[in-house]
């Protein structure tokens, strides 16, 4: 089993440009998540998907959007790419709804130039 | 909006001494999760504490949970140079968003 996976392992963007980050778990997991980790900042939650066709806001949604595509893949966009977003992005998933185990994702890092 | 916070930030020991990572939370939790991250790696989970004052050992490493289950600690005896690496706590207070403390980055030298 793969577990996470996640495309690119690295990028660079220009400011403005736009760029969908890819991930996909094979663990039949109903819940997957996008983090974004900036040092000293800890893993924050940009967005989450409960279950196959939902998504929510987590606490850093702006200039983002997700798709989950289905039960296996959730993809991150970011439509017009800024500076701020410069960070390292994990995507993760999780059996059920709270309190379960949390896989993650090798990371991608991106930078916005 | 909920927090969990941290602390310390960074902790540098020598090979062999104890450390010790603390989180408190805003609200009450239903549960808390450890993760371990290495340099360059992933967060991988190493543990879930769910009962009020529960307490679990792996080998050199000890959970607590609160008593009011807002706060948790992280122990590790006799530190070694395999444990570098940034230790996160996850609080959750049901739902499914998992709220991350920023981590305690931990450098062991030999």
């Amino acid at each position: 089993n793969a577990g996470v996976t996640q495309t690119p392992k690295f990028q660079v963007l220009k400011t403005g440009q736009s760029m969908t980050l890819q991930c996909a778990q094979d663990m039949n997991h109903n819940s997957m998540y996008w983090y974004r980790q900036d040092p000293g900042m800890g893993l924050r939650l940009i967005y989450y998907s409960a279950s196959e066709g939902t998504t929510d806001k987590g606490e850093v949604p702006n200039g983002y959007n997700v798709s989950r595509l289905n039960k296996r893949e959730f993809s991150l966009r970011l439509e017009s790419a800024a500076p701020s977003q410069t960070s390292v992005y994990f995507c993760a998933s999780s059996g059920r709804d709270q309190g379960t185990e949390a896989f993650f994702g090798q990371g991608t890092r991106l930078t916005v130039v | 909006g909920q927090q969990v916070m941290q602390i310390p930030q960074y902790q540098h020991v020598q090979e062999g001494e104890d450390f010790t990572t603390y989180c408190n939370s805003s609200t009450t939790l239903s549960n808390i999760q450890w993760y371990k991250q290495r340099p360059g790696g992933h967060p991988v989970f190493l543990i879930q504490l769910v009962k009020s004052g529960e307490v679990k050992k792996q080998k050199r490493l000890t959970f607590q949970f609160g008593e009011a289950k807002k706060n948790s600690s992280l122990h590790i005896t006799a530190t070694q140079t395999t444990d570098v690496g940034t230790y996160f706590c996850a609080g959750h207070t049901g739902g499914f968003k998992t709220i991350f403390g920023a981590g305690t980055r931990l450098f062991v030298k030999a």
